[in-house]
């Protein structure tokens, strides 16, 4: 199975702030790596797709990057909607597997 | 829009057999794949399988044994079946649409129903 990590587990931001997350996986898996938002008590929702793909719908302050290994999803400006766990997922074979999450909450 | 919503037990005894239900609305089951993934504290977020509305499946192999995953195109839903459950299966789980990409940009689980909790205890 690819065994997918990210990085923080958890991160303190204020509204306005740049936030950077990291996923990387334990083999190549080109940009077939996704990224997820969920807030307590509801689904994932998806936010990117092929690494860099934005999700219609999705505001435009998420961005992706990366392929290969090495993969990050950044959000440009805090807003106070934006405060949940972030967490990627990898569809370059099955099993697909997801990264643990990384929590982002209001310092 | 697609809508999932699950359905089915929320308390399993050791040893038997959950059965979850997604019904899909807003559109026809009989496209794209559908997906079963669960997630607890313990293990996080795990993908269970897929089924397409022809009935081909694919399993993660941890739970390939214990899994059954099935498509009723007459009632535009699909279902889990996990047999002999412990209390390691105790989780939230979710079915969601399985979005695949000919294109060669992947693919994805997009939308989610709301998830339902199931405990495994006596």
């Amino acid at each position: 199975d690819i065994q997918m990590t990210q990085s923080p587990s958890s991160l303190s931001a204020s509204v306005g702030d740049r936030v950077t997350i990291t996923c990387r996986a334990s083999q190549s898996i080109s940009t077939y790596l996704n990224w997820y938002q969920q807030k307590p008590g509801k689904a994932p929702k998806l936010l990117i797709y092929a690494a860099s793909s934005l999700q219609s719908g999705v505001p435009s302050r998420f961005s992706g990057s990366g392929s290969g290994t090495d993969f990050t999803l950044t959000i440009s400006s805090l807003q106070p909607e934006d405060f949940a766990t972030y967490y990627c997922q990898q569809s370059y074979s099955t099993p697909f597997t997801f990264g643990p999450g990384t929590k982002v909450d209001i310092e | 829009q697609v809508q999932l919503q699950e359905s089915g037990p929320g308390l399993v005894k050791p040893s038997e057999t959950l059965s979850l239900t997604c019904t899909v609305s807003g559109g026809s089951i009989s496209s794209y794949f559908w997906s079963w993934i669960r997630q607890s504290p313990g293990r996080g977020l795990e993908w269970i399988g897929y089924v397409y509305y022809s009935g081909s499946t694919n399993y993660n192999p941890s739970l390939k044994s214990r899994v059954i995953i099935s498509v009723d195109t007459s009632k535009n839903q699909f279902s889990l079946q996990l047999t002999s459950v412990t209390a390691a299966d105790t989780a939230m789980y979710y079915c969601a649409t399985y979005y695949y990409d000919n294109s060669a940009a992947g693919s994805w689980f997009d939308p989610w129903g709301q998830g339902t909790l199931v405990t495994v205890s006596s």
